[in-house]
């Protein structure tokens, strides 16, 4: 069976501080990592990763896939009350043409002012 | 913001009655998904598809079936409710192609079942 672990599952920090969120795996024949944020309805999709090694940025969020320590981290810098939400990692595995993607529980952060 | 509405948004069943939750997507994408989301649990796969007609189950389908005749419409079907199915549903659609990985998920819909 398929298994994401995202750690921490909440975090409290003051604005400006920075923050890194972490997810691990443990699936068969991996294809991606996806990150999404999810505020108080659906989630949005941020990022998508494949290869190892290689960061993906947008703003003070950025994420980076390491394929042999099977993990992946989210980074939010300079953090600001707006980022509080759910952080949801989630793997593509498998094979065929059909894909489903299995979810961790999420990290829960909030930013106080 | 990907064209994917859920109806109704929010709905009080009893237990023992029947209950149909509505995708509908303006994307012409082909895969759409059904999850659950509760607390301590985190989003759950319960069935999703690769095309019209073309089903299959995720991780808790017991006690749901779907069906998909159209390409913008996938309705999930709780048969007989039970107060363990209540729930927030997201119904989510990805595309074919380098992008099928990326789902983007609909507002959601809050059953609760007494």
């Amino acid at each position: 069976e398929d298994k994401v672990v995202q750690s921490p599952l909440s975090l409290v920090v003051h604005e400006g501080d920075t923050v890194t969120l972490n997810c691990s795996y443990e699936v068969t024949n991996f294809r991606s990592l996806l990150w999404y944020k999810q505020e108080k309805k659906a989630p949005t999709f941020l990022f998508m990763l494949t290869s190892s090694g290689i960061e993906k940025k947008s703003g003070r969020l950025s994420s980076i896939l390491d394929k042999k320590e099977l993990s992946s981290i989210l980074n939010i810098t300079a953090t600001q009350t707006g980022d509080s939400a759910i952080y949801l990692c989630a793997v593509e595995a498998g094979g065929g043409s059909n894909y489903k993607l299995t979810f961790g529980k999420g990290t829960l952060l909030t930013v106080n002012p | 913001d990907a064209g994917i509405t859920q109806s109704p948004r929010h709905k009080v069943t009893e237990t023992g009655t029947p209950v149909t939750l509505r995708c509908h997507q303006t994307e012409n994408h082909r895969y759409m998904y059904w999850y659950r989301q509760d607390p301590g649990h985190g989003l759950r796969l319960i069935h999703y598809s690769y095309g019209v007609k073309d089903t299959d189950k995720g991780e808790v389908s017991d006690g749901y079936s779907v069906s998909r005749s159209k390409t913008e419409d996938f309705l999930l079907t709780l048969e007989s409710a039970t107060s363990s199915q209540t729930s927030v549903y997201f119904c989510a659609i990805s595309e074919s192609g380098p992008t099928r990985n990326t789902q983007y998920f609909g507002p959601g819909t809050r059953l609760t079942v007494l």
